[in-house]
């Protein structure tokens, strides 16, 4: 069965450029979630997606964005990109345990 | 507000050794818990859960977890330790907002060197 999938790997942008990420949840699972993992910061809860909807946003200001798609696939929007945003951005699905993928690692410059 | 702490940065053990990475947590209502590994440069992967029951937890690659509600605590340990432990472990409780399908809140994470 596959995992949970990220794309793309890396992404490399410069400051007030907009950036977005993909995730493919495991087949099955309707819930999507985004974590960002900022040096020194730990992992931070970005988004959750279920069915379609957003469920629960953290406490990130609202150039952070994104949606689900029919297929339960989602993306994360990044809009006039900060130096500090740079960061492993990780995606998980669910339900119960939530399972991660191998992240997007986003550099602003 | 629901938070977890892990005390300790890093634990250093050597191998063979007997290890504890450990956690508490503070949440309204009953604790859903986690554990998660993560190796240079990847994702988290999942170690094992407490939802209800006993509260001794077995998971993957041998490693087991104790909850202590008294203590609100959910401490992690491994019999014997193995370099290959080598990594930055996370504990997490569900957000009891969210009920059962609710996004994680993680502790800062603790670094686990294994010397040989």
């Amino acid at each position: 069965e596959a995992g949970v999938t990220q794309s793309p790997t890396h992404l490399i942008k410069t400051r007030g450029q907009q950036a977005t990420l993909r995730c493919s949840p495991i087949s099955g699972h309707t819930s999507v979630y985004w974590y960002q993992q900022a040096l020194g910061l730990g992992l931070q809860f970005l988004l959750w997606y279920d069915e379609g909807e957003e469920r629960n946003r953290g406490n990130f200001p609202p150039r952070f964005s994104g949606r689900q798609f029919p297929n339960y696939s989602s993306e994360l929007n990044v809009n006039a990109l900060e130096l500090e945003d740079s960061a492993l951005y990780l995606c998980a699905s669910s339900p119960g345990t939530q399972y991660f993928g191998p992240g997007t690692r986003l550099t602003v410059l | 507000a629901q938070s977890v702490a892990q005390p300790e940065d890093q634990v250093n053990v050597a191998e063979g050794n007997p290890l504890t990475v450990k956690c508490t947590y503070s949440v309204s209502g009953n604790p859903y818990l986690f554990w998660y590994v993560q190796y240079p440069n990847r994702g988290l992967q999942f170690l094992l859960k407490y939802i209800t029951g006993d509260n001794l937890v077995k998971g993957s690659y041998g490693f087991e977890a104790e909850f202590n509600k008294s203590q609100t605590s959910f401490h992690l340990k491994k019999p014997s330790a193995l370099v290959s432990d080598s990594a930055l472990y996370f504990c997490a409780v569900r957000d009891p907002r969210g009920g059962s399908q609710g996004n994680l809140i993680f502790g800062k994470g603790t670094k686990l060197s294994v010397k040989p």
